[in-house]
């Protein structure tokens, strides 16, 4: 079975350019989170689709960034312009439906390395 | 808020054993995680524990919660230079659809 995979791996562009990500979860998962890790700092929660809609975005830092899940199956994320301060790496996990309060596995994928010049 | 702290290194000698730790500050019931990352590649859930759980042992790791401290650590026994990457803890938050709420990440060195 295929894993969560990411694409590019790596982006480097300008600053004020718009750069889009892309995530396919393993097949069959509802849930599907994005996180973000900025240069050594912790792993942070942007937001979460259950199939195509947005459960949480609480994580979302400002209107630049934009996510999508198109039917319930891949997502994009784009971020519009971008910004010196959103270099990092993007990672997408997913997870089968879960209840509330249940183990919840999140599977993740290798992240998108970007960099804002 | 929810918090979680985590030391940033630790270095080992091959063979010696590994001891990780992490705090954390919510106090609903949850979930924790240890996650580890190899360069290039994702996180990759190694154990976890639920926080009404004292320990559990998986092999070479064994897990610690103490609840009333809000301090878990992740012994590995017999570390090995392939153990070498960033351990990642973290939780999972009750009742808010599963996101996950880690630490900065402790880089493991292991010299041979």
């Amino acid at each position: 079975e295929a894993g969560v995979t990411q694409f590019p791996s790596h982006s480097v562009i300008e600053k004020g350019q718009t750069v889009t990500l892309r995530c396919d979860p393993i097949s069959g998962h509802d849930n599907l989170y994005w996180y973000r890790r900025v240069m050594g700092k912790e792993i942070k929660f942007l937001l979460h689709f259950v199939k195509e809609s947005k459960q949480d975005e609480s994580g979302m830092p400002n209107n630049r960034f934009l996510a999508e899940r198109t039917g319930g199956t891949y997502s994009t994320l784009k971020v519009q312009p971008a910004e010196l301060e959103d270099s990092g790496v993007y990672f997408c996990a997913s997870s089968p439906k879960t209840g509330r309060s249940s183990y919840n596995e999140q599977f993740f994928g290798p992240g998108t390395r970007l960099t804002v010049l | 808020g929810e918090d979680v702290e985590q030391s940033l290194f630790l270095s080992v000698r091959e063979g010696d054993s590994s001891v990780i730790n992490c705090t954390y500050t919510d106090s609903s019931s949850t979930y924790l995680y240890w996650y580890k990352q190899e360069p290039g590649a994702g996180l990759q859930l190694l154990t976890y524990i639920f926080s009404n759980m004292d320990m559990k042992q998986d092999q070479r790791l064994t897990v610690l919660l103490n609840k009333k401290d809000k301090h878990l650590s992740l012994r590995i026994a017999d570390t090995q230079t392939g153990d070498s990457a960033i351990y990642f803890c973290a939780e999972g938050i009750y009742n808010q659809g599963g996101k996950l709420i880690f630490g900065q990440g402790t880089e493991l060195s292991v010299k041979p």
